[in-house]
């Protein structure tokens, strides 16, 4: 158990949908990192998060967002679902917000989307 | 644009066969290395890292990497594979001026007893 938890495991929905996925990173840990993994594309990063502030941004598409909260935990909402989002979206958390020296990445279980 | 590629999508060995993973990354800046492991149903573990100093980098469960920098490579090697290992193994790099993890596609080990 890395101490990062997501939910919910499982979510099944529909093209044109939204929903919104949830990451509680350590205890401690500011930085929150969201990642999607899919077969084709691999282990992708999207967004960073530092202590409420967006540290980085990769290749997450317009249709999706993010955000941490007062209390660190961070959601990220993916809406216009399409059948290629289908996934396992993973959130990681750090000590810190990454820069010159670099803190361990703790993932979470993951939270598996798959749009019909 | 920096990437990391990962030589073999798949990898099928028997018990006690030695294992190695290749990784190469392209950028010729400073970079930390990380390779990391997900057991099936299971989130990302980190095996190892590597930062600087001695360029052979010992990590849990027997694994161990070596950074070549000439050759821009990060190869993960095991003496001698378990059952167990079977996993799917990333390798991972952190560029420089760069807060996040650049992921290599992934290498599915499978070890048959």
């Amino acid at each position: 158990d890395s101490g990062v938890t997501q939910t919910p495991k499982h979510l099944i929905t529909a093209t044109g949908q939204r929903v919104t996925l949830r990451c509680s990173p350590r205890s401690g840990d500011l930085s929150v990192y969201w990642y999607q993994q899919s077969l084709d594309q691999g282990l992708q990063f999207l967004i960073q998060y530092y202590n409420g502030e967006e540290r980085a941004k990769g290749n997450i598409l317009e249709r999706f967002s993010a955000q941490q909260f007062p209390d660190l935990h961070s959601e990220l909402n993916l809406s216009s679902l399409e059948l290629g989002d289908s996934a396992l979206y993973f959130c990681a958390s750090s000590e810190g917000g990454g820069g010159a020296f670099y803190n361990e990445q703790f993932f979470g279980p993951g939270t598996r989307l798959t749009v019909l | 644009a920096q990437s990391v590629s990962q030589h073999n999508h798949h990898v099928i060995l028997s018990e006690a066969a030695s294992l190695e993973l290749g990784c190469n990354y392209s950028y010729g800046g400073t970079v930390n290395l990380f390779w990391y492991v997900q057991y099936p149903g299971q989130h990302l573990q980190l095996l190892l890292k590597y930062f600087s100093g001695d360029p052979l980098v010992k990590g849990i469960k027997g694994f161990e990497a070596e950074f070549i920098k000439s050759k821009f490579s990060f190869n993960l090697r095991k003496p001698s594979v378990q059952w167990s290992d079977t996993a799917e193994y990333f390798c991972a790099v952190k560029f420089s001026g760069y807060s996040t993890l650049t992921f290599g596609k992934g290498t599915m080990l499978l070890v048959s007893p």
